[in-house]
């Protein structure tokens, strides 16, 4: 089962402009990670939140974290043409360190 | 894609035929993880590893057999019972423990002739 649930599922915008991708999940989690996919590519690790935490930054990313809502958002500031891919939330965690991955949101980013 | 290969990078099966995709880490790592991913979808898990020698389905395990003898080495068989086996598999591990975070292989594109 999905767990995750990214939104928008596509998501085109401008170089130098902000991206903001959402990440719905059903049940209560140790904690949220993002990944970013190349087409044709395996997934690389951005950022990991922890259910005790709000917010996190890491270089041009920012990841929030509202567990009331269940909900996180990914901010890509500032992007560029290299940033074009796919954006995955995964959650899990626990005894069997298992991950369920949502079916991302394609960014592209036009020059 | 870290210390992970996949190979082959594209394979090709046909009717009938098991085949066997390869995954090897150099990371040291315990656990690792067999993911499908079809066009459009996000990744789903067919099976996973804590250990050597112990190994556990996932969500999709139907058709697909695996074995882990080595800490290195996790290779996936797609066998002739799964019927749809046009995929991108991918390959992942993490340490285990706390250690959230996987580390990805490049993948491997199978398709039927």
């Amino acid at each position: 089962s999905q767990q995750g649930e990214e939104d928008p599922q596509a998501l085109s915008i401008q170089e130098g402009e902000n991206a903001t991708m959402n990440c719905s999940y059903k049940t209560s989690i140790n904690n949220l990670q993002w990944y970013r996919q190349n087409s044709g590519r395996g997934l690389v690790h951005l950022i990991l939140i922890r259910s005790n935490e709000r917010e996190k930054h890491s270089g041009r990313l920012r990841v929030t974290l509202d567990t009331s809502k269940k909900s996180s958002s990914l901010l890509i500031t500032a992007s560029r043409a290299a940033d074009t891919a796919s954006y995955f939330c995964a959650t899990g965690g626990g005894s069997n360190y298992k991950l369920t991955f949502g079916k991302g949101t394609l960014l592209t980013v036009n020059p | 894609d870290g210390g992970i290969t996949q190979s082959p990078k594209y394979l090709f099966r046909k009717e009938g035929q098991n085949v066997t995709l390869s995954c090897e880490q150099n990371l040291n790592h315990d656990a690792m993880y067999w993911y499908r991913q079809d066009p459009g979808q996000g990744l789903r898990l067919i099976y996973y590893s804590q250990i050597v020698n112990d190994f556990q389905k996932g969500d999709i395990a139907e058709g697909y057999s695996v074995s882990r003898e080595k800490k290195e080495s996790f290779p996936l068989t797609v066998t002739s019972a799964q019927k749809n086996p046009t995929a991108f598999y991918l390959c992942a591990s993490k340490v285990r423990g706390d250690q959230e975070t996987q580390y990805f292989g490049p993948g491997t594109r199978l398709l039927v002739l």
